[in-house]
C-alpha cells in the first residue's frame, strides 16, 4: 500500500487567498484525521471522519476552517480566506479501525506559508 | 478537557546509554495511549497502542509501560544509538475515537 497521501507537499500563498489540503487515506481505513502541527502546540486536531462522516470538529479553529470527504478515498481542507497565523504544517491520518485499538498512520503532510 | 503531558521536553544522551521518558495522562478518562517515534523531516510512525493497566510492550531496544491507576506511561530506550534521535510523542484515547497528543520529548543520542 502507498500509505496516505497528502497533496501539496508545499504551498505558500498569500493572506486572503483559498487554500485547499487533499488526503487520500489508505484504502480499507474507516477513520480519517487532520491535524495540524505548530511550536506553540505541537499535534493539534482539527477534526476527524468515520466512515466520511465528520464526529468531531471541535478542533477547527473559525469559521475560515472546513473540511469535507466526499468518499472513502479522498478527504478535503480548505481555508478561505487565509491569514499569516495559518501558517504551519498540516497532517492528515488514517486508520482501519477505532483509536482504542489500531494506531494512526500519518502522511508527509503539507507545509503551509500565508504571507 | 485532556491534558497530555510529556516530560523532558528534551534529553541528550551518549551513544550507549539507556534512556526513559514519561507521558502523564487524567487516569478518569482513559481508554488507549499510543506511542509515536517522529524524525526530523519525517511523519510519526507508531510504536505501540496499549489498552490494560500493567501493559507492557516492547520493539527491539524499546519498550513501554503503563499505568493507568495514576496515569502515567513509561517509554524506556536500551542502549541509545544516534539513529534513535527523534521526538517521541504520546497521545491518549478518552471516551472518544480522538487523539490527544502530547507535546513529545525531543531525544538526541551523540555518538
Amino acid at each position: 500500500d502507498a500509505g496516505v497521501i497528502q497533496s501539496p507537499r508545499h504551498e505558500v500563498t498569500e493572506m486572503g487567498q483559498e487554500v485547499t489540503l487533499r488526503c487520500k487515506p489508505i484504502s480499507g481505513h474507516d477513520y480519517l484525521f487532520w491535524y495540524r502541527q505548530t511550536m506553540m502546540r505541537g499535534l493539534e486536531l482539527l477534526i476527524y471522519f468515520n466512515n466520511n462522516v465528520p464526529i468531531d470538529d471541535s478542533g477547527m479553529p473559525e469559521d475560515r476552517f472546513s473540511a469535507k470527504m466526499p468518499n472513502a478515498s479522498f478527504s478535503t481542507l480548505k481555508i478561505q480566506p487565509s491569514e499569516p497565523r495559518d501558517s504551519a504544517v498540516y497532517f492528515c491520518a488514517s486508520s482501519p479501525l477505532s483509536s482504542y485499538n489500531s494506531p494512526l498512520h500519518f502522511g508527509n503532510g503539507t507545509r503551509l506559508t500565508v504571507t | 478537557i485532556l491534558n497530555v503531558e510529556q516530560s523532558p521536553q528534551s534529553l541528550h544522551v551518549q551513544e550507549g546509554d539507556s534512556t526513559n521518558f514519561t507521558c502523564s495522562f487524567p487516569s478518569s478518562n482513559f481508554y488507549a495511549l499510543h506511542w509515536y517515534r517522529w524524525e526530523t523531516a519525517k511523519s510519526p510512525e507508531a510504536l505501540f497502542v496499549m489498552t490494560l493497566n500493567g501493559d507492557e510492550k516492547k520493539k527491539g531496544r524499546i519498550s513501554a509501560t503503563l499505568n493507568t491507576k495514576e496515569g502515567y506511561s513509561y517509554l524506556y530506550i536500551k542502549g541509545s544509538q544516534p539513529e534513535d534521535s527523534a521526538t517521541y510523542l504520546c497521545a491518549l484515547a478518552g471516551n472518544t475515537d480522538k487523539l490527544i497528543f502530547g507535546t513529545g520529548t525531543r531525544l538526541q543520542v551523540f555518538p
